[in-house]
């Protein structure tokens, strides 16, 4: 069965530091990523999401980026923190058409001071 | 691009009530409907979906029912318990020009059930 996973669970990061977050996929193989933030008590906003290796599409302009360097593997960076940036971080994934069901990983908690 | 609204924000019922969440979406070529349930501090799981070809689903004390031509679908949810209370979030599916499938989301509905 598939599984993902994401690290760390938490993080607390100065203004201006920078960030790294993973996220894996086992048990499929090219499965479509993605790459949610929701603040506190509020929706999910779509930030990146990918197709395969190397192909990143982004939904909205901010100061994170996002990277696919091997099939299942998903990395979100910043080099720069802003206290806007605090909030949970939800990597989902799904097998492509015609399976359009999301399943997300753990999250991490990210608290930027 | 699609847009999903979900009504209410919050939602409290007593125990044994049943509760309902409605959405509506703008897309008429969206054809799949997932509804998530967050707990606190969880990532959100999935519940039940429904298809465009299909207008009522159920599982146990859960349904969905879709009006396509409407563009609303509903979350049911009877004989409700404590462990019902969590926010729920409903989306839409549509197909990016990437060949991917993208999920719009409500804003999401805390539902509060009270013993």
């Amino acid at each position: 069965s598939q599984t993902i996973h994401q690290w760390p669970a938490t993080l607390v990061q100065p203004v201006g530091s920078p960030l790294s977050l993973e996220c894996t996929v086992e048990g499929t193989s090219n499965p479509n990523l993605y790459w949610y933030r929701q603040a506190a008590g509020r929706g999910l906003q779509l930030l990146f999401y990918s197709v395969g290796i190397g192909q990143i599409s982004s939904e909205v302009p901010q100061n994170l980026s996002a990277s696919r360097p091997q099939d299942r593997q998903f990395i979100l960076s910043s080099k720069k923190l802003l206290l806007s940036d605090s909030g949970f971080y939800l990597c989902a994934w799904n097998s492509g058409f015609p399976k359009e069901t999301q399943y997300f990983g753990p999250g991490t908690r990210l608290l930027v001071l | 691009g699609e847009n999903v609204e979900q009504h209410p924000s919050t939602l409290s019922v007593q125990e044994g009530d049943s509760a309902v969440i409605k959405c509506t979406y703008s897309d008429s070529a969206s054809n799949y409907f997932p509804w998530y349930k967050q707990e606190l501090g969880k990532r959100p799981q999935l519940i039940i979906d429904i298809r465009s070809n299909v207008g009522e689903k159920k599982d146990q004390r859960i349904a969905v029912t879709l009006n396509k031509t409407a563009k609303h679908f509903s979350l049911h949810i009877t004989e409700t318990q404590p462990e019902d209370s969590a926010v729920y979030f409903c989306a839409a599916s549509s197909h990016s020009g990437a060949g991917s499938y993208q999920l719009t989301f409500g804003k999401g509905t805390k539902l509060s059930v009270i013993p």
